[in-house]
């Protein structure tokens, strides 16, 4: 099964810290893209980041960036200058032959 | 227009009944796709539309859930004869007829708990 994996169940930051949310996925496909998707609280799942796998270059919107390693199978999430209004459940998906697959999600705690 | 919407948001219904679960897609988006998501856990596939024809079903849909799209505009899906198990999150999103390389949009979802 082609899966993407989250390690890190729970994760904390201090207000105004840094933090980074790591992803692992597997796939046999050569054309695919990778993205963040942001949960918070009882509310909807909004997109933070995108990466096409095709591109070297690294993501970044605002206070997010990616570290895409493909060789390596990997897209980690980096929030800098974290802020409260950050806190939520973060999953990494894949997306390939019309097919989106999430993670199990990391929940993200900013802390005063 | 306001996004994707789904309704209900919150639905209680007793193990054995049926429900029916509605999602309006954004306006400009060809594709619809359902999915379910238990606590803990991510979102899992269940089916997608391109316009109004079913494309693809997942495994865990089984014959007791039936999702339409009759005019390739909104969506409903349908749970006959509710188990506990079905208790879940159900989430809508649509995209453009590219699929999702520039991701999806999200409702707010609905959740149902089957008592």
């Amino acid at each position: 099964a082609q899966t993407v994996t989250q390690s890190q169940p729970e994760m904390s930051v201090q207000e105004a810290e840094t933090v980074t949310l790591s992803c692992t996925y597997d796939t046999s496909e050569s054309d695919y893209y990778l993205f963040w998707y942001k949960q918070p609280p009882s509310r909807q799942m909004i997109l933070v980041i995108r990466q096409e796998a095709y591109k070297q270059q690294n993501a970044t919107e605002n206070r997010f960036s990616v570290n895409f390693q493909k060789a390596a199978k990997s897209f980690s999430l980096k929030i800098s200058d974290s802020q409260l209004g950050d806190a939520a459940m973060y999953f990494c998906a894949r997306y390939n032959n019309n097919d989106m697959r999430f993670g199990a999600g990391t929940r993200l705690t900013v802390k005063p | 227009d306001t996004g994707v919407s789904q309704d209900p948001r919150h639905k209680i219904t007793k193990r054995g009944q049926n429900v029916t679960f509605r999602c309006d897609p954004i306006s400009e988006h060809n594709r619809l796709y359902w999915y379910r998501q238990t606590l803990g856990q991510g979102p899992e596939f269940l089916t997608y539309f391109q316009n109004e024809a079913q494309l693809e079903k997942s495994r865990l849909l089984s014959d007791r859930f039936s999702a339409e799209r009759p005019k390739g505009s909104f969506s409903t899906l349908e749970i006959q004869r509710t188990e506990q198990g079905d208790s879940a999150m159900y989430l809508c999103a649509s995209s453009y007829n590219s699929g999702g390389r520039e991701g999806y949009t999200f409702g707010s979802g609905t959740r149902l708990t089957v008592v």
